[in-house]
């Protein structure tokens, strides 16, 4: 079975610049988390959905992030504008069942 | 802020040796589970413990829960250069609601 997969792996940008993060599910897993994991931190999570509806985005910086779940598969997370604290690992993470959850490699953002 | 509290926040131990990782958390929860997360990689799920169960074994690994001290910990036996990665605490409410891990505890099992 395939894992989450997520790209870019790295990205790199300057303050006020724009960034988007792309997220491909397990297929099948109707429920999808993105989270931000700042250096030496546990993950943070920023949204789920439930299909293609939001479920609980009540940590997403709604003023410069936004999500979208189009179809009820892939998922993409945009930043705009980027501030310098948004550096971070940004994790997908998928689950059929509300328990154990399946992550992807993550993307790494670097705001200079 | 977080509601799981890793402890401690850096372990190293030798090859062979067993590590000990403990948990704390301050709300009711339903599920409680164990992550591990290797340097540069994606979280990996390693055991989930219910509310109602005090100890779960999974290979290597034993996790007890005690919901009266709102704590968990994570026994990893005969510990190989491999378990060498980060391992988080996430604990979770009512299904569906959000899972909320902990800060982790680096471990380094050194050859």
């Amino acid at each position: 079975e395939a894992g989450v997969a997520q790209s870019p792996r790295y990205k790199i940008i300057e303050k006020r610049q724009s960034v988007a993060f792309w997220c491909n599910p397990i297929s099948g897993h109707a429920t999808l988390y993105w989270y931000q994991q700042i250096l030496g931190q546990g993950p943070k999570l920023l949204i789920q959905f439930q299909n293609n509806g939001v479920v609980d985005d009540s940590q997403l910086p709604k003023d410069r992030f936004s999500a979208e779940r189009l179809k009820g598969v892939d998922s993409t997370l945009k930043i705009q504008p980027a501030k310098l604290e948004d550096s971070a690992v940004y994790l997908c993470a998928s689950t059929p069942d509300y328990h154990e959850q399946y992550f992807g490699p993550g993307t790494r953002l670097t705001v200079t | 802020s977080q509601q799981g509290e890793e402890d401690p926040q850096a372990l190293s131990i030798q090859e062979g040796e067993n590590a000990t990782m403990n948990c704390s958390y301050k709300t009711s929860i339903n599920n409680l589970q164990w992550y591990r997360q290797n340097s540069g990689r994606g979280l990996v799920h390693l055991i989930l413990i219910r509310s109602n169960e005090r100890e779960k074994h999974s290979g290597r690994l034993r996790v007890t829960l005690d919901t009266s001290k709102k704590s968990s910990s994570l026994l990893i036996t005969a510990s190989r250069a491999a378990d060498t990665a980060s391992y988080f605490c996430a604990t979770d409410g009512p299904s569906g609601s959000r899972l909320t891990f902990g800060e982790g505890t680096q471990l380094t099992v050194n050859p």
